[in-house]
């Protein structure tokens, strides 16, 4: 089964709106990443939240994560129509060294 | 550009071809990693390289043969492949193999099995 879930699967917004979405994961993990994919190319790293670490922030990005709740958010803040965009989180796991275990991804589309 | 170069960025195979995806990376990495990116479906992991010995091997069919004759270079042999086999394939490195910094990726391959 897979390791992180993303919620929503889809999101449209209006540029200038913030965007969230959620990332949950079953197992203890080493650290959690967050990844973004034009359409049909390569996924790009936004950032990386170690499992000791509460938030995360990155120009307009803002991650948090609760090891609690084996979860954890990105917020795309004041969104502009170049983040449309799928984003992905991907976990790597505390005792499986190496093995990004991606998402299904959450489809972000931002209107002009 | 990520500093991962893959080739061909499109590729159309029949079910009888042999054909080889390339990946080359000169950014120093320890780790390189083939996935495999269907539509409507989470990356799947398929083979995991450090310091050019392969170290997991994701269940994956044996007509995906990888190869990695040095740290920069990590090929996917590909021989009587099945139409659900279409996808888009991406390679990606890392600094090491235990996930303490980011991967970075290619632009992918997408192949097509006719």
């Amino acid at each position: 089964s897979q390791q992180g879930e993303e919620d929503p699967q889809a999101l449209s917004i209006q540029e200038g709106e913030n965007a969230t979405m959620n990332c949950s994961y079953k197992t203890s993990i080493n650290n959690l990443q967050w990844y973004r994919q034009n359409s049909g190319r390569g996924l790009v790293h936004l950032i990386l939240i170690r499992s000791n670490e509460r938030e995360k922030h990155s120009g307009r990005l803002r991650v948090t994560l609760d090891t609690s709740k084996k979860s954890s958010s990105l917020l795309i803040t004041a969104s502009r129509a170049a983040d449309t965009a799928s984003y992905f989180c991907a976990s790597v796991l505390y005792n499986q060294g190496g093995k990004l275990i991606f998402g299904q991804g959450t489809e972000l589309s931002v209107k002009p | 550009e990520t500093g991962v170069t893959q080739t061909p960025r499109h590729l159309v195979m029949g079910m009888t071809n042999k054909k080889s995806l390339k990946c080359e990376q000169h950014l120093g990495h320890n780790a390189m990693y083939w996935y495999k990116q269907s539509a409507k479906k989470p990356l799947e992991l398929m083979f995991v390289y450090s310091l050019e010995e392969r170290v997991e091997n994701n269940s994956v069919p044996s007509r995906f043969s990888p190869e990695c004759p040095n740290s920069s270079h990590l090929f996917l042999h590909l021989h009587t492949l099945q139409p659900e086999d279409s996808a888009l394939y991406l390679c990606a490195s890392s600094q090491d193999l235990w996930g303490a910094a980011e991967a970075f990726f290619g632009q992918g391959t997408r192949l097509t099995v006719v």
